[in-house]
C-alpha cells in the first residue's frame, strides 16, 4: 500500500564508489522529484521529471544522474561519491495538469546516504 | 527567484500554550504555499495548503500577501505536535512545481 517507496533505506559506502537509489510510486502520478536534505535538515530540490522528461535540474554536479524508465520510477545514480554527498535523499511525486490546482507532493521515506 | 524564510530553528513551548511558526516568502508571481510536517522517523507529509483554507489537527495558516507571510498557528499545543515543520512554496504560474522549502522549525512541546 506504500504510495512512494525508496530503496535502500540506508546506504553506507566509501568515497569514490558509484551507487544508485531507487524510487517507485504507485499513485499514478506523472511527475517525480528528488530532494536532498543536508545535515542541518535543509531540503532542496535536485531534479524533477514529468512523464519521463527532465524538467528541473538544479545546479547538481554531473556525478548525479537521474533516470526515469517509466512514469512510476525515478532512480538516482551517483558516480564517484564524495564526503559532501552524505545526506538524506527524498523522492516525491505529484500529479500535474490544468485540472489540478493543488500541488500536493507525496514523499518517500528517504534514503540516508553516508559516505566514508 | 523564489525564497522561503523560517526564522526560528527551534520553538519550545509547554503543552496547552499557543504556537506560531513563522514563514515569510519572496516570489514575484502567484505562489502556492504549504506547510509540511516530519514527525520523528517518519516521512515528510502535507499538513496544510493555503488554497484549501482548512484546519488540520488544530493548525491553521493564513496567506498574507501584503506581508508575504504564511504563519502556522495552533491555539493549544499538544505533545504529539512535536516535529519538524517546513514551509514550502510552489510557483504555480510559472509551471515550476518543485517545492522551495524553508530551513524548517523544530517544534518541541513539553509536558
Amino acid at each position: 500500500d506504500t504510495a512512494v517507496s525508496q530503496t535502500p533505506k540506508y546506504l553506507v559506502t566509501q568515497m569514490g564508489n558509484d551507487k544508485s537509489i531507487k524510487c517507485e510510486q504507485n499513485l499514478g502520478h506523472d511527475t517525480m522529484y528528488w530532494y536532498k536534505q543536508d545535515s542541518k535538515k535543509f531540503l532542496k530540490i535536485m531534479f524533477s521529471y514529468n512523464n519521463k522528461e527532465l524538467i528541473i535540474n538544479e545546479t547538481v554536479p554531473n556525478r548525479f544522474s537521474p533516470k526515469s524508465p517509466d512514469k512510476a520510477h525515478l532512480n538516482l545514480h551517483i558516480n564517484s561519491l564524495e564526503l559532501g554527498d552524505s545526506a538524506v535523499y527524498f523522492c516525491a511525486s505529484s500529479q500535474e495538469g490544468l485540472a489540478v490546482s493543488y500541488n500536493e507532493q507525496f514523499f518517500g521515506p528517504g534514503t540516508r546516504l553516508t559516505v566514508l | 527567484a523564489q525564497r522561503v524564510t523560517q526564522p526560528e530553528k527551534l520553538l519550545s513551548v509547554f503543552k496547552g500554550a499557543p504556537v506560531e511558526l513563522k514563514c515569510n516568502y519572496s516570489y514575484s508571481g502567484s505562489p502556492e504555499l504549504f506547510w509540511y510536517v516530519q514527525y520523528s522517523r517518519q516521512r515528510l507529509q502535507l499538513l496544510l495548503r493555503h488554497i484549501s483554507r482548512e484546519s488540520i489537527k488544530g493548525f491553521t495558516a493564513d496567506l498574507n500577501k501584503g506581508e508575504t507571510s504564511f504563519h502556522l498557528k495552533k491555539p493549544f499545543a499538544q505533545e504529539e505536535d512535536s516535529a519538524m515543520y517546513y514551509c514550502a512554496l510552489s510557483g504555480r504560474d510559472t509551471g515550476r512545481r518543485a517545492l522551495t522549502f524553508g530551513s524548517g522549525t523544530r517544534l518541541q512541546v513539553q509536558p
